[in-house]
């Protein structure tokens, strides 16, 4: 499968901003995506974005590209105790074929 | 929002036996399902996709003869775990795309298989 790379933990303070960063491989990604997983629960899908954006921002969240690089970020604005989470990135291909999962960055958000 | 259910959600075996994980789309149609194998360490590896009424393609690494993947109609996708050993203990999850969907995937809560 194609390489995408998440750092597995990131602790932050209430009401701080959290940077939670990824890195692939795959030059022909087409879509690439933030989905979160809360315990005990299945993967939701947070946001995404397309491989021709340099920024996508919704509510809280921003979503930043650099194609170049190959690296996407997701920003958590004002970041809450409820936002504790495991945040996964992934990649998939124009025609949704595969979807590779990065391991996923554990959120921990302190009072 | 799109629910996907996957049973069971605990299954623990004797080695050598063959155990079979159920993944539903409840209500709607996913012309794609795919099965993730997710370890320790959070990482979700993909290892098979799968579309209705045709053969899953694995991934490189994925014995096929010992992940059965079925996936008989629009809305269920079998794994089958055959004569599982100790090292397939591990949590599996599904996931659907609807054939409407950009590409926005729905998961299941997972199954945790032990073997022992």
């Amino acid at each position: 499968g194609e390489d995408v790379e998440q750092s597995l933990f990131l602790s932050v303070r209430e009401g701080d901003s959290s940077v939670i960063n990824c890195t692939y491989t795959d030059s022909s990604s087409t879509y690439l995506y933030w989905y979160k997983q809360e315990p005990g629960a299945g993967l939701q899908l947070l946001t995404y974005i397309f491989s021709n954006m340099d920024m996508k921002q919704d509510q809280r969240l921003t979503v930043l590209l650099n194609k170049k690089d190959k690296h996407l970020s997701l920003r958590i604005a004002d970041t809450q105790t409820g936002d504790s989470a495991i945040y996964f990135c992934a990649e998939s291909p124009y025609n949704f074929n595969k979807f590779y999962f990065g391991s996923g960055t554990k959120l921990n958000v302190k009072p | 929002g799109a629910v996907v259910s996957q049973h069971p959600s605990w299954v623990i075996c004797k080695s050598g036996t063959s155990v079979k994980i159920e993944c539903r789309s409840l209500d709607f149609q996913a012309t794609t399902m795919f099965w993730y194998r997710q370890f320790p360490k959070q990482s979700l590896m993909l290892m098979a996709t799968s579309n209705e009424g045709s053969k899953a393609t694995y991934e490189q690494g994925v014995e096929k003869d010992k992940f059965l993947i079925n996936h008989a109609s629009l809305t269920l996708s079998t794994l089958t775990v055959t004569s599982a050993h100790p090292e397939d203990s591990s949590f599996y999850i599904c996931s659907a795309r609807p054939g409407t969907s950009f590409g926005e995937l729905f998961f299941g809560e997972g199954s945790r298989l032990t073997v022992l």
